[in-house]
């Protein structure tokens, strides 16, 4: 019973760079999400999608991030021409159904360490 | 503001001396407060979810109770493969937003 799998788990990229997170969902969850967590600092909600749509991106920056989570394969994060101040641990979760008020437990992968030289 | 703070941010424990960690929130409309527990270099591991005030959940060690306005991680005789960070975090809206406390670590010598 594989749980939520990210990959690649350590990725260093050169500052300009693009870098793409990939999160495969525990099986029958339909729902994802990605957080952020930088050094010395908590975990941070970035956006929530359900397969083919955007449900929430407040958390996302403004401008270089995107995320999907098409039809057919993984969840893609992907931010373009890095800057040192991305270097952060990125976090994957997925979720059955978070509408509901119970049975809504939402598990988390180990994560993807994006360092930026 | 929505607001979830965790206390204390770092404590130390014999092995066998119990205690408890804190989780204050301010939020409205909360559908849900989740435990989890974050080794370094890994992902949250999920510990419990909790629904309504009163609602209480027991895993070995660990026991999770909640109030209307904070939740407790009670740890009773710990063990040093209990040291960690724990991270509490509240679900709130119709959504599957979570907005986690800065964490608790916790370690355990023996």
């Amino acid at each position: 019973n594989a749980g939520v799998m990210q990959n690649p788990r350590h990725l260093v990229r050169r500052r300009g760079q693009e870098a793409r997170l990939r999160c495969s969902p525990m099986k029958g969850h339909s729902h994802v999400y990605w957080y952020r967590q930088l050094p010395e600092e908590g975990l941070k909600f970035m956006v929530y999608l359900q397969k083919e749509n955007i449900i929430d991106e407040s958390g996302m920056p403004k401008e270089r991030f995107s995320a999907e989570f098409p039809k057919e394969g993984p969840s893609i994060l992907r931010i373009q021409q890095v800057v040192r101040g991305d270097s952060a641990a990125y976090f994957c979760a997925s979720s059955p159904n978070p509408g509901r008020s119970s049975g809504n437990t939402i598990y988390f992968g180990e994560g993807s360490w994006l360092t930026v030289v | 503001e929505d607001q979830v703070t965790q206390s204390p941010e770092a404590l130390r424990l014999q092995e066998g001396e119990s205690s408890s960690l804190n989780c204050s929130y301010t939020v409205s409309g909360l559908r849900g407060l989740f435990w989890y527990r974050q080794d370094p270099g890994k992902g949250p591991e999920f510990l419990f979810t909790l629904y309504s005030a009163g609602e209480e959940k027991e895993k070995e060690r660990l026991k999770a109770t909640l109030t209307k306005k904070e939740s407790f991680l009670h740890i009773t005789a710990p063990k040093p493969e209990d040291s960690a960070t724990y991270l509490c975090a509240v679900h709130y809206n119709q959504g599957g937003k979570l907005i986690f406390g800065q964490g608790t670590e916790l370690s355990v010598k023996p």
